[in-house]
């Protein structure tokens, strides 16, 4: 069964600095889906990044970024230049291609301080 | 606007009454989702919905009914809900693109239920 796993459940940074997120998540499929997404306070769910596994390209969006490593199935959240809006609950998402059944990760709370 | 919309935001109710959540979107989205969210737990699917009267099983399905007899519309049915199906609940939809590509979900603004 695939998984996904978060091994973090809560992080600080502060603000401007740089913070990693880790994701990790098992798979037996060669081409699938990766997302991170957003929960502010507010609970409403944003996506923030998207990687394509057949992409070696790793994506960037603004201030965040990824660092996909296929062969050791992690896919780490890059946020540069922290600001306090950053602090939310950041979700990471795996989908094989041909399927419709997304697996979300625990969660990482991450919380920027002024 | 685009958006997804649930309704209610909040219920409380009492074990084995027979409760909806609906959810409707805007944006011509084939697939459509239900997700529950418990803390540790992180999102955990429920039903999904590849297309109109297309339906399939989650993660967490126990408990749970779902129907698609309209594009838009995506509602949940708790027949007889019980305490542990107090959480939040997510409603979300996205395009399916050709080649199984995979758009971004859209999600609604959640549904706080609590069953007594």
């Amino acid at each position: 069964a695939q998984t996904v796993t978060q091994s973090q459940p809560e992080m600080s940074v502060q603000e401007a600095e740089t913070v990693t997120l880790s994701c990790t998540y098992d798979t037996s499929e060669s081409n699938y889906y990766l997302f991170w997404y957003k929960q502010p306070p507010s609970r409403q769910m944003i996506l923030v990044i998207r990687q394509e596994a057949y992409k070696q390209q790793n994506a960037t969006e603004n201030r965040f970024s990824v660092n996909f490593q296929k062969a050791a199935k992690s896919f780490s959240l890059k946020i540069s230049d922290s600001q306090l809006g950053d602090t939310a609950m950041y979700f990471c998402a795996f989908i094989n291609a041909g399927t419709y059944k997304y697996i979300f990760g625990t969660g990482t709370r991450l919380k920027v301080l002024a | 606007e685009a958006q997804v919309t649930q309704n209610p935001r909040y219920l409380i109710t009492v074990t084995g009454k027979k409760l909806t959540v609906t959810c409707s979107q805007n944006m011509n989205h084939e697939y459509m989702s239900w997700y529950r969210q418990d803390p540790g737990l992180g999102l955990r699917q429920i039903y999904y919905s590849m297309n109109v009267e297309v339906t399939d099983k989650g993660d967490v399905p126990e408990g749970y009914k779902v129907s698609r007899k309209e594009k838009r519309n995506f509602p949940l049915i708790l027949e007889s809900p019980s305490p542990n199906q107090t959480s939040l609940y997510f409603c979300a939809s996205s395009l399916i693109r050709d080649r199984g590509g995979y758009n971004e979900q859209f999600f609604g603004p959640g549904t706080r239920l609590t069953v007594l």
